[in-house]
C-alpha cells in the first residue's frame, strides 16, 4: 500500500487528453511538500517529468503539465502519442515518515 | 557530463550481504543529496535511503538496521551496504541525485539488480 495513491491504469486514444491523479495526506502533499512526476519505461531509467508541482525540465514537451491542490496533484498529458505509453509515478516527501514517498504508479496505455 | 553508474548487484542467499556502489561524475556527492531507490519485480518505485550533503543519513522503515547508505568523498562514490538480506529485497536498485530542498530526483543511474534467493 503506497502512501500516495494513483490509479493503476489509464488509457486514451492518440491525440486525446488524459490525467493521472495522485492523492496524499496532511503529512505529505497537504503539508506543503512539492509533488514531482516521473516517466518510466520498463527496463530503463526513470526520467524526471515534472518537478515542483508544475515545472518541466528542459527537453520535456509542453504536452505534459502538472498541478497541485490541497492533498492531491495531477499530471495531464495532451495530444497523446504512442511513445507516451509508459508507467508514471508521483513522488513527494512525508514528514511523519521523515522520508521520500512514491505513488504506486500508473500504467498509461495509448489505444 | 553528469553521470551515475551503479555496480555490485548479483545473486545472494537470504541472510547474506552485498555492497552496491554508485560512481558519480560531473558533480560532487557533497554538493547535493544522494538517494537509493528500488523497484521490485512487478512493483513500483520505493525510496530506500538518502545521504545529505552534510553527511546525515536516513532510511526507509522497511530497511532500517539492515541497509546503510554511505559515501567516499575521495572517490566521489555513494554506497549501499546491504546486510541480513531478505527475499523481499530483490529489486533493481537505482541511485539518484536528489534536490536538497525541493526533494526531487533529477539524475538517475541505470540501476543494478539484486536477487535474493536460495
Amino acid at each position: 500500500q503506497s502512501v500516495l495513491t494513483q490509479p493503476p491504469s489509464v488509457s486514451g486514444a492518440p491525440g486525446q487528453r488524459v490525467t493521472i491523479s495522485c492523492t496524499g495526506s496532511s503529512s505529505n502533499i497537504g503539508a506543503g511538500f512539492d509533488v514531482h512526476w516521473y516517466q518510466h519505461f520498463p527496463g530503463t531509467t526513470p526520467k524526471l517529468l515534472i518537478y515542483g508541482n508544475t515545472n518541466r525540465p528542459s527537453g520535456v514537451p509542453d504536452r505534459f503539465s502538472g498541478s497541485k491542490s490541497g492533498t492531491s496533484a495531477s499530471l495531464a498529458i495532451t495530444g497523446l502519442q504512442a511513445e507516451d505509453e509508459a508507467d508514471y509515478y508521483c513522488q513527494s516527501y512525508d514528514r511523519s515518515l521523515s522520508g521520500w514517498v512514491f505513488g504506486g504508479g500508473t500504467k498509461l496505455t495509448v489505444l | 557530463e553528469v553521470q551515475l553508474v551503479e555496480n555490485g548487484g548479483g545473486l545472494i542467499q537470504p541472510g547474506g550481504s552485498l555492497r552496491l556502489s554508485c560512481a558519480v561524475s560531473g558533480f560532487s556527492v557533497t554538493s547535493t543529496y544522494m538517494s537509493w531507490v528500488r523497484q521490485a519485480p512487478g512493483k513500483g518505485l520505493e525510496w530506500v535511503s538518502v545521504i545529505y550533503s552534510g553527511g546525515s543519513t536516513y532510511h526507509a522503515d522497511s530497511v532500517k538496521g539492515r541497509l546503510t547508505i554511505s559515501r567516499d568523498t575521495s572517490k566521489n562514490t555513494v554506497y549501499l551496504q546491504m546486510n541480513s538480506l531478505r527475499v523481499e529485497d530483490t529489486a533493481v536498485y537505482y541511485c539518484a541525485r536528489t534536490h536538497d530542498y525541493k526533494y526531487y530526483m533529477d539524475v538517475w543511474g541505470n540501476g543494478t539488480t539484486v536477487t535474493v534467493a536460495s
